[in-house]
């Protein structure tokens, strides 16, 4: 089941790079989350998207930006990266107006920031 | 404010034996709760959800969880534990009037033989 892709899957970088990571969605969803995983931290929200003209901030967002292209694409960048940023990275989407506002998780994206 | 609480971090269990995984929220609104699973190297899949009704929920490859409001808490179970249950779990709580999911910190699990 691909309903949910990301690309890179992995990425080496160096610290002061800008790098694009990439989300797209065939699921039809209106919403997109960006997540990061830390061993010991859980998951933590870093951009939230409820439609194309709709960006919020999440938890983390300093150091990160976001860009809704469509309705299934949703780009995550770090504008120059540093070696914290080194994380797994997650895009999700959920269906607004259903009751259950489950959210779908791509395989994520394991990012080294050297 | 809004929080979940995995209060385990790593459990060992051995195949055949019964599982379960602790879960506790504090959230102000009516908590839709989730309960997912990620084997190495993967993405997180969904094991069940709980919205309304039955507490008792089950959900995909044998497990359930059982909401409880009194105690804040949606403990994940299983009767018998396969090897390939040994992932890490990930509990989880929002609202459909709200805008995030909170996520615990996770509970690795080694089965072992």
């Amino acid at each position: 089941d691909a309903d949910v892709t990301q690309t890179p899957r992995n990425r080496i970088t160096k610290t002061g790079k800008r790098i694009m990571l990439e989300c797209s969605q065939t699921k039809g969803h209106d919403r997109m989350y960006w997540y990061r995983q830390d061993p010991g931290l859980g998951l933590r929200l870093i951009y939230y998207s409820f439609d194309v003209k709709d960006i919020n901030k999440g938890e983390i967002s300093d150091g990160y930006s976001v860009s809704r292209q469509a309705q299934a694409k949703f780009s995550l960048s770090l504008e120059s990266a540093i070696p914290n940023q080194t994380a797994l990275y997650f895009c999700a989407t959920s269906d607004f107006g259903r009751q259950e506002e489950t959210q779908y998780f791509g395989p994520g994206t394991r990012l080294l920031v050297l | 404010a809004q929080s979940v609480t995995q209060p385990d971090i790593h459990i060992t269990v051995s195949e055949g034996a019964s599982l379960e995984l602790r879960c506790n929220y504090s959230y102000g609104a009516t908590p839709y709760l989730f309960w997912y699973v990620q084997s190495p190297g993967q993405g997180l899949q969904l094991l069940l959800k709980y919205f309304s009704g039955d507490t008792l929920v089950q959900g995909i490859k044998g497990f359930e969880a059982e909401f409880k409001r009194s105690q804040s808490s949606f403990n994940l179970r299983k009767p018998s534990v396969h090897w390939s249950d040994a992932a890490e779990y990930f509990c989880a709580v929002g609202a459909l009037s709200g805008n995030q999911f909170y996520f615990g910190t996770g509970t690795s699990l080694t089965v072992i033989p």
